[in-house]
């Protein structure tokens, strides 16, 4: 079992729609978490993060996580062609080794 | 200035060659990063400096060293790479060293594209 798991996609949404982004994670000791956005050909860039259980939203963003079920989501509203991109969960690792792990990264269709 | 500024952007070299990687930032944040990136992949932890000492070395092959002149600069000298190195290599920034915690909130500079031949 790979420590942070994605669904690779491509995931294909309406333009306007609501893109749901799922992530696992293995290490139940883990404490913070991360979603990064990665254009083709572009760096990755944070665009939130995630410490307690429950929701947080950002604009048109909302992540939501569960350590008891070790999941992370982010949810995109009213999705735009813009937001097309591969989206890359990190975990931070309880401990002295704190490393972030990644997913391979979940790729965005949002089709006009 | 919110930048993370990486040079060159594109770097082409042969085997035998030494050239160097540079990263610089100016949000005074205590720890920088390396990372390595191939196409379709995550990027990789190379190697971390908090508050200018290294602090992970994530057993990068002698080949690449990495060097933290100030606060501010990181660089990742490269000598006799191979061709399996060719990728993107990014360099990162975080407000906290790594005993604050502050490995997880990255500011990623634009990344060097990196060919061996």
């Amino acid at each position: 079992q790979k420590e942070v798991e994605q669904n690779s996609g491509p995931l294909s949404v309406p333009e306007g729609a609501i893109a749901s982004l799922n992530c696992t994670y293995s290490d139940r000791g883990s404490q913070s978490f991360f979603w990064y956005r990665q254009y083709s050909g572009k760096s990755p860039e944070l665009i939130m993060s995630i410490y307690s259980n429950g929701d947080k939203e950002d604009g048109r963003f909302t992540a939501q996580l569960n350590k008891a079920s070790q999941y992370v989501s982010l949810l995109i509203r009213d999705s735009q062609p813009s937001d097309s991109a591969t989206y890359l969960c990190a975990v931070k690792r309880a401990g002295n080794n704190r490393k972030l792990i990644w997913g391979l990264g979940t790729s965005l269709a949002v089709n006009p | 200035d919110t930048e993370v500024t990486q040079t060159p952007k594109h770097l082409v070299m042969g085997m035998t060659n030494k050239k160097s990687l540079k990263c610089e930032q100016h949000m005074g944040h205590r720890a920088m990063y390396w990372y390595k990136q191939k196409a379709k992949k995550p990027p990789e932890l190379m190697f971390v400096y908090s508050y200018e000492k290294l602090s992970i070395n994530e057993s990068v092959p002698s080949r690449f060293s990495p060097e933290c002149p100030n606060s501010s600069l990181l660089n990742l000298h490269l000598h006799a790479l191979q061709p399996e190195d060719s990728a993107l290599y990014l360099c990162a920034s975080s407000l906290l060293g790594i005993a604050g915690g502050g490995t997880g909130e990255l500011f990623f500079g634009e990344g060097s594209r990196l060919t061996v031949l």
